[in-house]
């Protein structure tokens, strides 16, 4: 069984300013993460993923992840807003076998204010 | 461009109709997925398939059918049996059933009349 928290259901920030978005999973085997970009009304873009290896992970658009096993967190961080970031985001958790059977967070709505 | 194509983007559906949201990729992927999106809320798994003519319930199957016939093509019905259908509807592939990357689709948002 597996789970993701994003705590935080909205977040705002200053262009310019740190975006760290937060994510907390639970899985009974080793876990593949993923963070997702979502648009308004448009599908999710994969941002970043963590699989095996290097727990830094970079991704798209500046982003980048750090999975922390002892803490089971996978937080995104980006060092500066841009007013183009502001969109919706989701951690997603799955087992190596099938990610397509990812478990979803609830999101988390970036704000980014000028 | 390789994509995936999710028609129509609105759909409406009238008390005890049967709805097909369509579902095409060009990505030559293997497997194809539905989601259901609520606002406010993660994505939930309905169907599933890693092969053609072959296909899996999600976690929240019921009311909901699908196929497989071509590669290509994963539409879902959403029938009368749905009785909370209103919801977007996310159709993603990923090359392998094993293969990490998820492609999705634009979504169709379905609303009940």
């Amino acid at each position: 069984a597996q789970s993701v928290t994003q705590l935080g259901s909205h977040v705002s920030v200053s262009e310019g300013a740190l975006v760290l978005l937060r994510c907390n999973y639970s899985s009974s085997v080793p876990p593949y993460l993923f963070w997702y970009v979502q648009y308004p009304n448009q599908g999710l873009q994969l941002l970043l993923k963590y699989t095996t290896g290097a727990t830094l992970v970079k991704g798209i658009n500046g982003f980048e992840a750090e999975f922390k096993k002892s803490e089971t967190s996978f937080h995104l961080t980006k060092p500066s807003a841009h007013m183009s970031d502001a969109a919706e985001y989701f951690c997603a958790v799955s087992e190596p076998t099938n990610a397509g059977k990812s478990t979803f967070g609830d999101g988390t709505t970036l704000t980014v204010k000028p | 461009d390789g994509g995936i194509t999710q028609s129509p983007k609105y759909l409406f559906r009238k008390e005890g109709q049967n709805v097909t949201l369509s579902c095409e990729q060009n990505l030559n992927h293997d497997a194809m997925y539905w989601y259901r999106q609520d606002p406010g809320q993660g994505l939930r798994l309905i169907y599933y398939s890693q092969i053609v003519n072959d296909f899996q319930k999600g976690d929240i199957a019921e009311g909901y059918s699908v196929s497989r016939e071509k590669k290509e093509s994963f539409p879902l019905t959403v029938t009368s049996a749905q009785k909370n259908p209103t919801a977007f509807y996310l159709c993603a592939s990923s090359r392998r059933p094993t293969n990490e990357k998820l492609f999705f689709g634009s979504g169709t948002q379905l609303s009940v009349l």
